[in-house]
């Protein structure tokens, strides 16, 4: 499968837990996006990568979250002390600058 | 910022009716308009985008229009089949204006085709 791919698919966490989602995005792609999308809404963007440096963060994105491409291939998206408002699907993309941007399947946040 | 509105949030069409949904943005220097399809508990895929220089732009039973006056875009899919029934979403994107080029989305459309 050559397509953008999550890692978990789904994770329920307590409260106050810290959390690591990874993406692999298309392997030429320069380009890695995070985007969340809660329950009846459209996915807001969060960060975003061009190969390893990340250039722009979200106001949406607090101290909390933080986000890597170390070798600006995969990324990784950690929260740490987890919040029930954090509860949501989060979103990665990939595309090469200024083309189409092509979605994994998410991971389903649950925070209990 | 860029904002981007969605309508109608929800859509029951019969099969083999055509259906529209109607996006409009703030911002007038967006000149990337995409639309994806969510299927539940899948990935957005793309269906179809276009740009500011393009007025219209057409992919079998689907095509989008852009007003760049009126700040508006819709997509409209004919001859509706019940594997068409998903959310749709529209987003917008400041393109070369903006370095990101992140993409600004509607809150979706839930599109339901009665066999």
């Amino acid at each position: 499968d050559t397509g953008v791919s999550q890692d978990p698919r789904h994770k329920i966490t307590k409260r106050g837990q810290n959390v690591t989602f990874r993406c692999d995005p298309i392997s030429e792609h320069n380009r890695l996006y995070w985007y969340r999308q809660t329950l009846g809404q459209g996915p807001e963007f969060l960060t975003y990568f061009q190969n390893e440096a990340q250039l722009e963060k979200s106001r949406l994105l607090s101290d909390r979250f933080s986000a890597e491409r170390p070798k600006g291939s995969f990324s990784t998206l950690e929260i740490q002390r987890t919040e029930q408002g954090d509860s949501a699907m989060y979103l990665c993309a990939s595309s090469l600058i200024a083309d189409t941007q092509y979605f994994g399947p998410g991971t389903r946040l649950t925070v209990l | 910022g860029e904002n981007v509105e969605q309508h109608p949030s929800t859509l029951s069409v019969q099969e083999g009716d055509s259906a529209v949904i109607k996006c409009t943005y703030s911002d007038s220097a967006s000149n990337y308009f995409p639309w994806y399809k969510q299927e539940l508990g899948k990935r957005p895929q793309l269906i179809i985008d276009i740009r500011s220089n393009v007025g219209e732009k057409k992919d079998q039973r689907i095509a989008v229009t852009l007003n760049k006056t009126a700040k508006h875009f819709s997509l409209h899919i004919t001859e509706t089949q019940p594997e068409d029934s998903a959310v749709y979403f529209c987003a917008a994107s400041l393109g070369v204006m903006d370095s990101s080029y992140k993409l600004i989305f509607g809150s979706g459309t839930r599109l339901l085709v009665r066999p």
